[in-house]
């Protein structure tokens, strides 16, 4: 079974302060691809950073980076110095080589305090 | 990164009545296009997958026949609502990939809500 699981449904972070989003994955497929996107309040999907199962470090892409971690299944979002803008919701998602398809988790809503 | 356009981003009809949404991709050949719905602080919920030139892979619980869905060529896809009810407003994204490998980004419309009367 593929499964994408986001357990924060609301975060809240200080502007200036890094902050972690939480995604756990479970999938039979030895190859996939983990992305993260941000959907601001007008609903576009805006493509932040992508890792690979067989990339050897982890992905950064300017203020984040994804805590990739293989064994445990997780790759969590890291967003540094948060903004205002960064208030949004965040969604995980997987892609597994045999299946043409996204996973999405259910979702993460960041809110950054001034 | 590559853009996928999506006309109307917003849409009111009356209940009965049929609705087009378009999605192209602008600037790259999509082989694969995804149809989302999402309901209000939730998740996408796929309902459809469609390759150029084939016909829709639906996914379970999603009808086929009300949400007739066209990939006439690699630049575009069509989502034609029929019938519309108040059950079916929702916001309707696509998203399309250049390729069916694990590192192809989803590239994904601006969405479109739909409300029915």
């Amino acid at each position: 079974a593929q499964k994408i699981t986001q357990t924060q449904p609301g975060m809240f972070v200080q502007e200036k302060e890094a902050v972690t989003l939480d995604c756990t994955y479970d999938t039979s497929d030895p190859s996939y691809g983990l992305f993260w996107y941000k959907q601001p309040s007008s609903g576009e999907m805006i493509f932040l950073i992508y890792q690979g199962s067989y990339d050897q470090q982890n992905a950064t892409e300017g203020r984040y980076s994804l805590n990739f971690q293989k064994a445990r299944k997780s790759a969590n979002l890291v967003i540094s110095a948060s903004q205002l803008g960064d208030s949004a919701m965040y969604f995980c998602a997987m892609r597994p080589l045999n299946f043409n398809k996204f996973y999405f988790g259910s979702g993460t809503k960041l809110n950054v305090k001034p | 990164g590559a853009v996928v356009s999506q006309h109307p981003s917003r849409v009111i009809c009356k209940s009965g009545t049929s609705v087009k949404i378009e999605c192209r991709s602008l600037d790259f050949q999509a082989t694969t296009m995804f149809w989302y719905r999402q309901f209000p602080k939730q998740s996408l919920m796929l309902m459809a997958t469609s390759n150029e030139g084939s016909k829709a892979t639906y996914e379970q619980g999603v009808e086929k026949d009300k949400f007739l869905i066209n990939h006439a060529s690699l630049t575009l896809s069509t989502l034609t609502v029929t019938s519309a009810h108040p059950e079916d407003s929702s916001f309707y994204i696509c998203s399309a990939s250049g390729g069916a490998a694990p590192n192809e980004k989803l590239f994904f419309g601006s969405g479109t809500q739909l409300s029915v009367l």
